[in-house]
Order: structure tokens, then sequence, then C-alpha cells
């Protein structure tokens, strides 16, 4: 079935500074890949997505292009801000279902 | 823009007892999907329904149950609780022919 894995530990940066968060997926075929993003006490929202290789998805700020040959998705922000503060889960649907990575937890600091 | 509603927000049960959440969809949406979310975990699929008629099942216990209604809501029904069934319980639902999930903003049970 599909999996997603994302990049180990929190991740802590300062505001204005560039963010990535690794995601990779295994999958049979090419299904659509999903960010989301999940602030305290709240539930899920999605962030961005793509449906076919090369599509970039992209939502303030944030983008995420879809590698076939390299079966990745990862997330990238080019200045974070400090209410980009939150839960980052890449997931794929595929088998009439999300499959969802560990998520990374983001902290900007002022 | 209707979201999806979930009820209750908050839920807080003993061990043993019995509980039901209720997932009212986006209006037009017609697929509902419940995962639950233990504390620093991700998300982990439930169970799904099509049309009113259950399409596909993960990692749900035996003693969790769940339905959906004419009207497209649906609801989890959840007995002898335990401790381990503390958590948040979200449900997302999907409009026809699309597969992107509309999450609600989930029910937190906790389980004393």
């Amino acid at each position: 079935g599909n999996s997603v894995t994302q990049m180990e530990g929190p991740v802590t940066l300062s505001e204005e500074a560039f963010l990535t968060i690794n995601c990779t997926y295994t999958a049979t075929g090419y299904p659509s890949l999903f960010w989301y993003v999940q602030y305290p006490g709240e539930g899920l929202q999605l962030l961005l997505k793509a449906t076919k290789a090369d599509d970039k998805g992209s939502n303030k700020g944030f983008e995420a292009t879809y590698r076939k040959e390299t079966t990745s998705f990862h997330l990238e922000k080019g200045s974070v801000q400090v209410s980009d503060s939150a839960v980052y889960f890449c997931a794929s649907y595929g088998n009439n279902r999300l499959a969802f990575g560990k998520g990374n937890q983001v902290v900007v600091i002022p | 823009a209707a979201g999806v509603i979930q009820s209750p927000r908050h839920l807080i049960k003993e061990k043993r007892e019995t509980a039901t959440l209720k997932c009212y969809p986006i209006p037009r949406h017609d697929t509902v999907y419940w995962y639950q979310q233990g504390p620093g975990q991700d998300p982990q699929f439930l169970i799904s329904f099509y049309e009113k008629m259950q399409s596909d099942k993960g990692s749900i216990p035996d003693r969790f149950s769940a339905q959906q209604f004419s009207d497209y809501h649906s609801e989890l029904n959840m007995s002898s609780l335990e401790l381990g069934d503390s958590a948040l319980y979200f449900c997302a639902s999907v409009e026809r022919g699309e597969d992107e999930q509309f999450f609600g903003p989930g029910t937190r049970l906790t389980v004393l």
C-alpha cells in the first residue's frame, strides 16, 4: 500500500529563515500528494496538493513539487513567520485512503 | 463556505463506557472518512463510507462501528472504551469524483 516518510524530528528556525521539510512516498502508480498543516489544538487544514508528476502545489508562500524520479514532495518556504509554527503532515492518497507521514513540528522563533 | 462539522468537540468517558461521535459532511459531499490521531501521532485511517455504504476499512477495532445515514452524516460508535482510545478523532468528507479530503475540527475523546 501507500506510505509516506517524513524527515525525523522537530524543526526550529528563526523568522525569515528558509524552511524545507522532506517527504518521500512509496506507492503503486502515481498517487495524489498533499501537505496538511495542524495548528495547536486544531484540525488538519489542506496547505497544498499535486496530482501528477512535475506538478507544483503552492499556497501562502509554501511550495512543493511532485518529483516522480525521486518519489519526493518536499515542502519549502522562502521566509517563514512566527505564525507558520505548526505541525506539517505529508500525505498520499491511494487505496481509497490518505496515508500520512509522522509529521514535523515547526517552531519559528522571532 | 460550509465546513465539516463534528460533534461533540470534546468528550470525557470512563473505561468500559460507550461513546458516539458525529460527523456532518460538506453539502454535496457523499464520501466520509474517519481517522484517529493519538497524542503526538499521525492520523490513522479507521473506516470510510461512500453513498451510505462502507467502502473501506483500516485499523478500526472490533469494538468500534460506524455508519453513514441517508443525509450523508456519519456516526462512529465506540464501545467498551479503553484508556488507549483517548485520541483526536477526525472526520473528512470528499466530493464525488474528487480526492481532496476536507477535515473537520475533530472530537477530542478522553477516557479516564
